[in-house]
């Protein structure tokens, strides 16, 4: 149980373009979802904090106008980044909690930015 | 949440148990000590986690100091396919709404 999906797994786009990337909670209902960055060789970073049915709450130095999130029900999450740029070319992963003090993470989502 | 310290690499020969080390002279009593691990290009897997006592499940055992001020994570028999970066996280807990902070982990690596 606990299982946590996100779709695109690779999506490749031009500058300027955005993407979404969806977080599901398959087995169980997420109020709360996270949304992690990791840049290679480098550890995953938390950039927000993703609040079913209210805004998200963005951590320190994330611009919330670019990255936007929408928790629209209790099993989706999504992420857009607007105008993309390949400075934001980095590996992207959400995580819910489905278990009692455990959060289950997504396989995540690799951005390339052309 | 409370700071962990882990050494940067690790090497284990396969079939051999892997001993991974965490200091967390810091944390408070209401935190547990989680582990996780990232196999390269996947989202990260939970392996254990503990308050006080030691745990064991099919995975792994944690082995919490009386202190609690360290932790030892162990896989018993390491296969190649447990070569990955392993994290230690304290974090207290709180109706499924807490945070993770990822460290720079240990890169463990399980050699033929």
């Amino acid at each position: 149980g606990a299982v946590v999906s996100q779709h695109p797994s690779r999506v490749i786009c031009k500058s300027g373009t955005s993407v979404k990337i969806e977080c599901r909670s398959l087995d169980f209902q997420a109020t709360t979802m996270f949304w992690y960055r990791q840049f290679p060789k480098q550890s995953l970073m938390l950039m927000a904090t993703s609040n079913e049915g209210s805004k998200a709450t963005y951590e320190q130095g994330v611009e919330k106008d670019k990255f936007l999130i929408n928790h629209a029900s209790l099993t989706l999450s999504t992420l857009t980044v607007t105008s993309a740029h390949p400075e934001d070319s980095s590996f992207y992963i959400c995580s819910a909690s489905g278990r009692a003090n455990v959060l289950t993470f997504g396989a995540g989502s690799r951005l390339t930015v052309l | 949440d409370a700071k962990t310290t882990q050494p940067p690499s690790m090497d284990c020969a396969e079939g051999r148990a892997a001993n991974l080390p965490c200091n967390h002279s810091t944390i408070s009593g209401n935190e547990y000590v989680y582990w996780y691990r990232q196999i390269h290009s996947q989202g990260p897997q939970y392996i254990i986690h503990g308050l006080k006592n030691n745990e064991t499940n099919e995975m792994a055992s944690l082995i919490i100091t009386e202190d609690r001020k360290s932790s030892t994570l162990i896989l018993p028999h390491a296969t190649l396919r447990d070569t990955a970066v392993y994290y230690c996280i304290v974090s207290s807990s709180g109706a499924g709404s807490y945070q993770l902070t990822f460290g720079k982990g240990t890169k463990l690596s399980v050699i033929p």
